[in-house]
């Protein structure tokens, strides 16, 4: 069975400042990986997602997401946070070939700070 | 097309009382999810359907809770009766085929008073 821990429920960082967001996943086969965004009262959105092939990937609003098979994670990063990146984010892992369930992480709240 | 679309957005109800939860999935999607989230569990997925028949309801908390999925473009989530710990935040996504990923709607606030 998947499972995924995202490290650190709350998250600040300055405006201007690297944004890191971690998640490490468990999966006895190969995973999807996803990252979903949400705002508050709305629903989560898609940010980008790993399926197969290259390991880092390119999402929206200039976030990415580096697939390590090794460490079994798929942290999240933004070189850059600017204030509307403020929101919860949610780490998503789903076996290949199997459920086409998703399993989320508890999320992790982001704040920027001016 | 206009997303995944979930009535009502808010809805409060006293314990005892029936609740249905409504979704539209986005046209030619073949599979509908039924999330709850709250703060103290996160986001769980209840039950989940493909081309309109449930493939896993292990997620349900219990018999007062039901889904059905009559046609492919809606589906309901009835809680009878509702009690105040089912008071969350109900999300309906649906998607082609992994590794699409889902397409959330907005969700129903469900208050149970």
């Amino acid at each position: 069975a998947q499972s995924v821990t995202q490290l650190g429920s709350h998250v600040s960082v300055s405006e201007g400042a690297l944004v890191l967001l971690r998640c490490n996943y468990s999966s006895s086969v190969p995973p999807y990986l996803f990252w979903y965004v949400q705002y508050p009262n709305q629903g989560l959105q898609l940010l980008l997602k790993y399926t197969t092939g290259a390991t880092l990937v390119k999402g929206i609003n200039g976030f990415e997401a580096e697939f390590k098979k090794s460490e079994t994670s798929f942290h999240l990063t933004k070189p850059s946070a600017h204030m509307s990146d403020a929101a919860e984010y949610f780490c998503a892992v789903s076996g290949q070939g199997g459920s086409e369930k998703l399993v989320f992480g508890k999320g992790t709240k982001l704040t920027v700070n001016p | 097309d206009a997303g995944v679309i979930q009535s009502p957005r808010h809805e409060v109800t006293e314990m005892g009382q029936e609740v249905t939860l409504r979704c539209k999935p986005i046209s030619g999607h073949d599979y509908l999810f039924w999330y709850r989230q709250t703060m103290m569990r996160g986001l769980e997925l209840l039950i989940y359907f493909n081309n309109n028949v449930p493939i896993d309801d292990s997620g349900m908390p219990e018999d007062r809770f039901s889904a059905k999925m009559p046609n492919a473009s809606f589906s309901t989530l009835k809680i009878q009766p509702s009690e105040p710990r089912d008071s969350a935040v109900y999300f309906c996504a649906s998607s082609y085929r992994l590794p699409s990923g889902y397409t959330f709607g907005s969700g129903t606030r469900l208050t149970v008073v």
